[in-house]
C-alpha cells in the first residue's frame, strides 16, 4: 500500500512569508508526528497527534509554528513569518498507535529553504 | 534530560570487517531504544528495536543499562550496509515521541 506522503517535496520561500507543509499518513494510522531535520543533525521532534488532537506539542520552537489535523488523517504544518533558520527538512511519520511494538513510518520529507 | 549521543559522524570500514556503531543515551526511567537507517535517496526506516531482541540484516543491538548504551553491531559488513544510521529513544510508552542522535554515516568500502 501507499506509504506516508508529503507535499511539496521542495519549497523555497522568502523571509517573512507564510508556508504550509502537508502530510498524508498511512490509512488507518491514528498517530502522526512531525520532525525537523537540520543539516548534519538527526530528526528533532516537533509535535504529535493522536487522532485530531495534539497530544504533545512540546517540540514546537515558538508560536510561529502551528499544526492541525482536523479530521484525524491529513495534517498541515504551518509556519508564519518564516526565518532563514527555519530552513530544514520537515519529516512526517505515522503509526497505528504509540505502544511498544508500534513502528513509525516516515515520509520522504519536505525540504524548506528560506531565502 | 533525555538525550541520545552518537559520538562518530563517520565510520569507514572494509567489506567483511566487523562494524560497531556507538549509541549512548541519557534517561532516568526504562527507555525504549531503536535504530533507524536511511539508505541513499530513500526515506528513514526502522532497522530494529531493543525490545524485540532480533537480528535484522545481520545487525544486532543489546541494551546495556549499566553503561546506558545501545550499540549496533554486525560481524561482517557488506557494501549495501552503507547508509546513515540513527539511534533513537522513546522515553515513555504513552507517547510516540522519538529523540534521535545526530547519526553516523557508515561507509563500507569494497
Amino acid at each position: 500500500g501507499a506509504g506516508v506522503s508529503q507535499t511539496p517535496s521542495n519549497k523555497v520561500t522568502e523571509k517573512g512569508k507564510y508556508v504550509e507543509l502537508r502530510c498524508d499518513p498511512i490509512s488507518g494510522h491514528t498517530a502522526l508526528y512531525w520532525y525537523r531535520q537540520s543539516l548534519g543533525q538527526g530528526p528533532e521532534f516537533l509535535i504529535y497527534f493522536q487522532g485530531t488532537g495534539a497530544a504533545d506539542d512540546s517540540g514546537l520552537p515558538n508560536d510561529r509554528f502551528f499544526a492541525v489535523r482536523p479530521e484525524g488523517s491529513v495534517s498541515t504544518l504551518k509556519i508564519q513569518r518564516t526565518e532563514r533558520g527555519d530552513s530544514a527538512v520537515y519529516l512526517c511519520a505515522s503509526s497505528l498507535g504509540t505502544g511498544v511494538q508500534e513502528t513509525q513510518y516516515f515520509g520522504p520529507g519536505t525540504r524548506l529553504l528560506v531565502l | 534530560a533525555q538525550r541520545v549521543t552518537q559520538p562518530e559522524k563517520l565510520l569507514s570500514v572494509f567489506k567483511g570487517a566487523p562494524v560497531e556503531l556507538k549509541c549512548n543515551y541519557s534517561y532516568s526511567g526504562s527507555p525504549e531504544l531503536f535504530w533507524y537507517v536511511q539508505y541513499s535517496r530513500q526515506r528513514l526506516q526502522l532497522l530494529l528495536r531493543h525490545i524485540s531482541r532480533e537480528s535484522i540484516k545481520g545487525f544486532t543491538a543489546d541494551l546495556n543499562k549499566g553503561e546506558t548504551s545501545f550499540h549496533l553491531k554486525k560481524p561482517f559488513a557488506q557494501e549495501e550496509d552503507s547508509a546513515m544510521y540513527y539511534c533513537a529513544l522513546k522515553g515513555s510508552s504513552n507517547t510516540g515521541k522519538l529523540i534521535f542522535g545526530q547519526g553516523t554515516t557508515l561507509q563500507v568500502k569494497p
